[in-house]
């Protein structure tokens, strides 16, 4: 496979479940993020990932636990949801610009469409 | 602060006319990377182009094209000649330190045939 890939693509969980969204890059990059993408909101930035270590958390409740096992891998774990987290959640990499602040280039995948009831 | 502005929330055209998206920017960095992305109703972001902040040439690719202008803080995109399939939600977003991206709202674009 190429690009980023999600999985699943579609998911319905109740309340009281506990489910994971798997993400991976196959572009050799060294940085990967999770975002959110609902109806009422722009994209959000959940989490930055570089070389395997989170760099940023933005202010995420802690309901949704993300884990970045090596670069190429990026999962997020989700328990005890609430309906308003249905949402599209879209999973990116980069090859980190070093010295050139910003331009990053991501590379999204497919995405997760989660409804939570 | 960074902040991208699109101010068009849905754009609706007849196929073969022409579109343009407005993008407006706000940053206090002097050097910064502006983004265009296409989301097609699949749901990927798909990649257009990236600008850096000291290249304002405009720029053509096929059907698309691109006018940065510094002075105004827009980064505005162009469909020529528009195709069904171009339907889309497109965004543009700011590249800034830290590697984060700041998306503007996205424009919705709506090519009938």
């Amino acid at each position: 496979e190429t690009g980023v890939t999600q999985t699943p693509r579609h998911l319905v969980m109740g309340m009281t479940n506990k489910k994971s969204l798997k993400c991976e890059q196959h572009l050799g990059h060294n940085a990967m993020y999770w975002y959110k993408q609902s109806a009422k909101k722009p994209l959000e930035l959940m989490f930055v990932y570089n070389f395997k270590e989170q760099t940023e958390n933005n202010s995420v409740p802690s309901r949704f636990s993300p884990e970045c096992p090596n670069s190429s891998h990026l999962f997020l774990h989700l328990h005890t949801l609430q309906p308003e987290d249905s949402a599209l959640y879209l999973c990116a990499s980069s090859r980190l610009a070093g010295a050139r602040p910003g331009a990053d280039t991501q590379y999204f995948g497919p995405g997760t469409r989660l409804t939570v009831l | 602060a960074q902040k991208v502005t699109q101010a068009q929330t849905e754009i609706s055209v007849v196929e073969k006319e022409d579109v343009t998206l407005d993008c407006v920017y706000e940053t206090r960095d002097t050097t910064y990377y502006l983004f265009w992305y296409k989301q097609p109703p699949s749901g990927e972001l798909v990649f257009l182009i990236r600008r850096n902040s000291f290249d304002e040439q405009n720029e053509i690719s096929g059907r698309y094209s691109w006018n940065f202008q510094k002075s105004t803080s827009s980064f505005n995109f162009t469909i020529t000649a528009s195709q069904v399939v171009d339907s889309a939600v497109y965004f543009c977003a700011l590249g800034a330190a830290g590697n984060k991206l700041t998306f503007g709202g996205g424009t919705r674009v709506l090519v009938k045939p």
